[in-house]
């Protein structure tokens, strides 16, 4: 069935150092991947997203970058604050499956000041 | 401009009791979808809602149902409510039964003893 795995589960940087997350997914139907922050106790926000027809994706110091042949997807955080400490989810998803986001496992990254 | 609501916060049930939440979706959403998040897991789908009608489902058993009424709000029932059923519960709506950009609430926490 479909699968999304992420790695690593925790990862801890210094602050201003940068943070990759890296999931793959099963279903090369797949053309949806969003990443979700969830800090302790609250709602997943998501922070960025991408469609299979496009690469990468930048959005000030977040990238998301793409590759469908080897059905990889990557979160890059530059230049880490502490308030980046959260746990972070990947997602994957169909078009014609609605609102059904297959999500990783989670990472817990830790910004160490 | 009020995110998704739900409601109850927090809730304790026993075994083989019946629980309903319930989720306002953020406003100018039309579309309801339910995700079960366990502890240290990514959340995962249940099922979405839109036009009142339920369009996808995930792997969870009948005992999980739903509703959506005209004011696009809906709720999410458990029946004979097992030990293994003690998670978060998560809304997240969107607009036009699409699987992108579903905006979370902060969810329910259901224990059942």
């Amino acid at each position: 069935g479909e699968n999304v795995e992420q790695h690593p589960s925790t990862l801890s940087v210094q602050e201003g150092d940068s943070a990759v997350i890296k999931c793959t997914y099963s279903d090369s139907a797949s053309n949806y991947f969003p990443w979700y922050k969830q800090e302790l106790g609250k709602r997943p926000q998501l922070i960025i997203d991408i469609r299979s027809n496009v690469g990468e994706k930048k959005d000030q110091r977040i990238a998301v970058t793409l590759n469908k042949t080897a059905k990889h997807f990557s979160l890059h955080i530059t230049e880490t604050q502490p308030e980046d400490s959260a746990v972070y989810f990947c997602a994957a998803s169909i078009d014609n499956q609605g609102g059904k986001l297959i999500f990783g496992q989670g990472t817990e990254l830790s910004v160490k000041p | 401009d009020a995110g998704v609501t739900q409601s109850p916060t927090h809730l304790i049930k026993t075994r083989g009791q019946q629980v309903t939440l319930r989720c306002s979706p953020k406003s100018g959403h039309d579309t309801v979808s339910w995700y079960q998040q366990a502890l240290g897991q990514g959340p995962q789908f249940i099922f979405q809602y839109y036009e009142e009608e339920e369009r996808q489902r995930g792997n969870f058993p009948d005992r999980f149902s739903g509703h959506q009424f005209p004011n696009y709000s809906s709720e999410l029932n458990v029946n004979a409510l097992l030990l293994g059923d003690s998670a978060l519960y998560l809304c997240a709506s969107s607009w036009g039964a699409t699987n992108e950009k579903l905006f979370f609430g902060s969810g329910t926490q259901l224990s059942v003893l």
